[in-house]
């Protein structure tokens, strides 16, 4: 069965330091999604992309972050300047049509330290 | 704003048992609502959804919801637990025209012998 694949599982980084979380969504489907877990809490919208572009996002998606699809296979997460607050499970997810639900991938845990 | 609430946090059912887990959603039309299951350090595996039509779904694993207006709500069920049953619930709502998913808090599901 496709999947949604996260690369890394796990990353620890200092505060104020830079992550990229990648995925690589099932190929025929055209939205992408990052979502967020704090531990504890519940899933967190975060940010929609579909023809290139962000379609929706939260109030947690500031500046700070940003997500590119630089190919034609890899969705990435972009935090420009980590914070503690920002250690969570992040996932990743994509959707051939709204309609069927989103297929989520394992999962990036994030550390900042 | 459309919400999602799980009522129960932790719920322990002996193997064999029959389960049912709450959920309860707020939104003013019709929503896309769906059942995800996380095992411990795994990703979101959708359950089931409900779009349209009959309003009782199956899922896999032996999973079925059922989705009544009148009480907003969409609770799941399971006629026999099985001790692979034992995960974290969520419980999520969107709709047409907004990409997002909104979760509830989940509900941990611990099985006993």
């Amino acid at each position: 069965e496709p999947e949604v694949t996260q690369t890394p599982s796990h990353q620890v980084t200092q505060m104020g330091q830079e992550v990229i979380l990648r995925c690589v969504p099932i190929s025929n489907h055209l939205y992408f999604y990052w979502y967020r877990q704090i531990l504890g809490q519940k899933v967190e919208f975060l940010v929609s992309f579909y023809n290139n572009e962000i379609s929706e996002k939260s109030e947690i998606f500031d500046d700070q972050f940003s997500v590119e699809r630089p190919d034609g296979s890899n969705f990435t997460l972009k935090i420009r300047s980590t914070k503690l607050e920002d250690s969570a499970m992040y996932f990743c997810a994509s959707s051939e049509n709204r309609e069927d639900g989103y297929t989520f991938g394992s999962g990036t845990r994030l550390t900042v330290v | 704003a459309q919400s999602v609430t799980q009522p129960d946090i932790h719920i322990t059912v002996s193997e064999g048992a029959s389960l049912e887990l709450r959920c309860n959603y707020s939104y003013g039309a019709t929503p896309y609502l769906f059942w995800y299951v996380q095992s411990p350090g795994q990703g979101l595996q959708l359950l089931l959804k409900y779009f349209s039509g009959d309003t009782l779904v199956q899922g896999i694993k032996g999973f079925e919801a059922e989705f009544k207006r009148s009480q907003s709500s969409f609770n799941l069920r399971k006629p026999s637990v099985h001790w692979s049953d034992a995960a974290e619930y969520f419980c999520a709502v969107g709709n047409f025209g907004n990409e997002k998913l909104t979760f509830g808090t989940g509900t941990r599901l611990t099985i006993i012998p």
